[in-house]
């Protein structure tokens, strides 16, 4: 089993950085790939990005000049960056495990983000 | 870009059997996926591989994937299978994860 774990500022100001890290916890084995997620009020599901413990990344090109990921293995973890935020970012933001099926097969409980001056 | 249509809302009589489609180009020769979302929770990966259910799903969920129409259909529906649900592929060309826009499912 793995449990997975957002955190982060819930209110960012416009134009500013949004920055959540993911953690992991449980069975580590499961760990190669994983994904933010985000879900505005009332809509449906956006993928972000993915991100593979080497590092490698590879983001929706909707959010591609803005987004950022990273992983620090030695913490099991993941972080997420998204610049230049306004309003249309406000949502609860999840990260998920990619199985080798292409699925996300575990999810954090996700955390809402605000952005509001 | 690829785009999984859906849709927006489904009415069950409990007892009854629920259909949800999701639409694709060709969906038939991808792997889709399909996830439970209650209020206030993250979505639960309910169906895997067009027809595989993952440990802890109720043989009452079942998926289909043919030509250009995925379909979760849910038997015997309960008032516990009210929620959204939201079908997702991989689309290889880009390397991107799609979701359907969601379905609404609610129990009479």
């Amino acid at each position: 089993q793995v449990q997975l774990q957002e955190s982060g500022p819930g209110l960012v100001k416009p134009s500013e950085t949004l920055s959540l890290t993911c953690t992991m916890s449980g069975d580590s084995r499961r760990w190669y790939y994983w994904s933010w997620i985000r879900q505005s009020a009332g809509k449906g599901l956006d993928w972000i990005g993915r991100i593979d413990i080497s590092g490698n990344t590879n983001y929706n090109t909707s959010f591609k000049s803005r987004v950022t990921m990273s992983v620090d293995t030695s913490k099991k973890q993941s972080s997420l960056k998204l610049s230049s935020v306004t309003a249309a970012d406000t949502a609860v933001y999840y990260c998920a495990t990619i199985s080798t099926a292409g699925n996300f097969d575990y999810w954090g409980h996700g955390t809402l983000v605000t952005v509001s001056s | 870009s690829y785009v999984l249509t859906q849709s927006p809302s489904v009415s069950v009589a409990p007892g009854q059997t629920a259909r949800i489609t999701c639409g694709g180009s060709n969906i038939g020769g991808k792997s889709v996926h399909w996830y439970q979302q209650k209020p206030g929770q993250a979505p639960l990966l309910v169906v895997s591989d067009d027809s595989d259910r993952p440990s802890g799903i109720p043989e009452r969920l079942s998926g289909s994937n043919s030509g250009n129409t995925a379909t979760l259909t849910i038997s015997r529906v309960e008032a516990g299978d009210e929620a959204d649900y939201y079908c997702q592929v991989w689309e290889s060309n880009s390397d991107h994860y799609v979701f359907g826009s969601g379905t609404k499912v609610t129990v009479l």
